[in-house]
């Protein structure tokens, strides 16, 4: 079974600008976690999505939005680019049936904003 | 909200075990995870515990005492692929269910030969 996928792995986006970044989860997983990841602040938790819903959200700025596709697939967009947006975004799907909760990351998107 | 507090190095020796400990403070809690994430890779699922105990898994264990908002990470017989950070993960509990995320920092453990 192919794992979770993330494109595009590489950008460089300019202050001001806006960025749409995409997550294809697990075949079968319904839930789409979006995870901003920098030195200074860690791992953190952006949003959630589930059945085509956002059904659970960080403590970020409207600037970061997404939205989930029939298929699971998931985008998120960041607009008005930052200096300080300049990080690993994670991606991690989970099956979210049972008690079978483990999220399984994609290798991420690395975002450089000049 | 969640605080979660996890030393942020640890250094141990190749075939030793180590006890990886974390600490959180929540407002909700719902399960509490290890990840283990090393260099320029993507964070892969070690453990899950929800209820009291201790679970293991091979050469890992992971120990989970809610009343004392307290886990541990047990790692058995030390390779120098193990060197790696390891995040520990609160899961809120929220409105509706689902999966909301708090990671530790992170501890970054070092094998030596």
């Amino acid at each position: 079974k192919a794992g979770v996928t993330q494109t595009p792995r590489y950008l460089i986006k300019t202050r001001g600008q806006q960025v749409t970044l995409s997550c294809s989860p697990i075949s079968g997983h319904r839930s789409v976690s979006w995870y901003q990841q920098t030195p200074g602040q860690g791992l953190q938790f952006l949003f959630e999505y589930f059945s085509e819903t956002q059904r659970n959200k960080g403590n970020f700025p409207g600037r970061f939005s997404g939205r989930q596709f029939s298929n699971s697939r998931s985008e998120m967009n960041v607009s008005t680019l930052e200096l300080g947006d300049s990080a690993l975004y994670l991606c991690a799907s989970s099956l979210d049936r049972g008690l079978s909760y483990e999220q399984y990351f994609g290798p991420g998107t690395r975002l450089t904003v000049t | 909200g969640q605080n979660i507090d996890q030393p942020t190095e640890m250094t141990a020796t190749e075939g030793a075990i180590v006890q990886i400990n974390c600490t959180y403070q929540t407002s909700g809690f719902n399960g509490l995870f290890w990840y283990q994430q090393h260099a320029g890779e993507a964070p892969t699922f070690l453990s899950y515990n929800v209820l009291d105990g201790l679970e293991e898994k091979g050469r890992f264990s992971s120990f989970l005492s809610r009343s004392k908002g307290y886990s541990y990470l047990l790692l058995k017989e030390l390779q120098m692929k193990d060197s790696a950070s390891y995040l520990c993960a609160v899961r809120d509990e929220v409105t509706g269910g689902g999966n909301k995320l708090t990671f530790g920092t992170g501890t970054q453990l070092k094998v030596e030969l």
